[in-house]
């Protein structure tokens, strides 16, 4: 079984600048995730989506960061304009449709974004 | 609100030993809790969750941990470390109960294992 796929793997941008992460979760999985994780902390939930409505946004910087899940499969996370403070690894995160309390999430390899 | 805290940003054990990661949580309701591992350049990977079954709950790679509701603890050990254990791992918390509620971790133990 395929794993959650993420791209790019590692991104470096000026700020004040765009840019947007993609991830395709595991074939099946109704619900997606992304999280940011910030060196020396654990992730922090940004957006769920649960097919392909948001189920909870309330960590998400609306006035810069947008993501959308079409289709109820891929997703994209976009940053727009970047800050120095969004320099992070960017994880997406999928589980399949069931108890969302217990069900296990499975990690992609993350997007490691670098703002300078 | 739920949280967790891990005590120890870094832990190093000698191949062999023990190891055990601590973690205390805070939470208003029965949490569920879990225990992911990270290994450098990758996501995480489930190591073992709690949801009100069993207290002692057994994962995978020997690990193993247990849930004490007195002491709000969910520490992790197992019996004897291996080189391929060097990781960083993160405790973290959910709601109980029907819903969506966030998974809330830790700040992660860097875990090293000395030859």
């Amino acid at each position: 079984e395929a794993g959650v796929a993420q791209s790019p793997r590692y991104k470096i941008i000026e700020k004040r600048q765009s840019v947007a992460f993609w991830c395709n979760p595991i074939s099946g999985h109704a619900t997606l995730y992304w999280y940011q994780q910030i060196l020396g902390q654990g992730p922090k939930l940004l957006i769920q989506f649960q097919n392909n409505g948001v189920v909870d946004d309330s960590q998400l910087p609306k006035d810069r960061f947008s993501a959308e899940r079409l289709k109820g499969v891929d997703s994209t996370l976009k940053i727009q304009p970047a800050k120095l403070e969004d320099s992070a690894v960017y994880l997406c995160a999928s589980s399949p449709l069931g108890d969302l309390s217990t069900d296990t999430q499975y990690f992609g390899p993350g997007t490691r974004l670098t703002v300078l | 609100a739920q949280s967790v805290t891990q005590l120890g940003s870094h832990v190093s054990v000698s191949e062999g030993a023990l190891v055990l990661l601590r973690c205390n949580y805070s939470s208003s309701v029965p949490p569920y809790l879990f225990w992911y591992v990270q290994y450098p350049n990758q996501g995480l990977q489930l190591l073992l969750k709690y949801t009100s079954a069993a207290t002692l709950v057994k994962g995978i790679n020997g690990f193993e941990a247990e849930f004490k509701k007195s002491e709000t603890s969910f520490h992790l050990t197992k019996p004897s470390a291996h080189m391929s254990d060097a990781a960083e791992y993160f405790c973290a918390v959910r709601r109980s109960g029907a819903g969506s509620y966030q998974l809330t971790f830790g700040k992660g133990t860097k875990l090293s294992v000395i030859p």
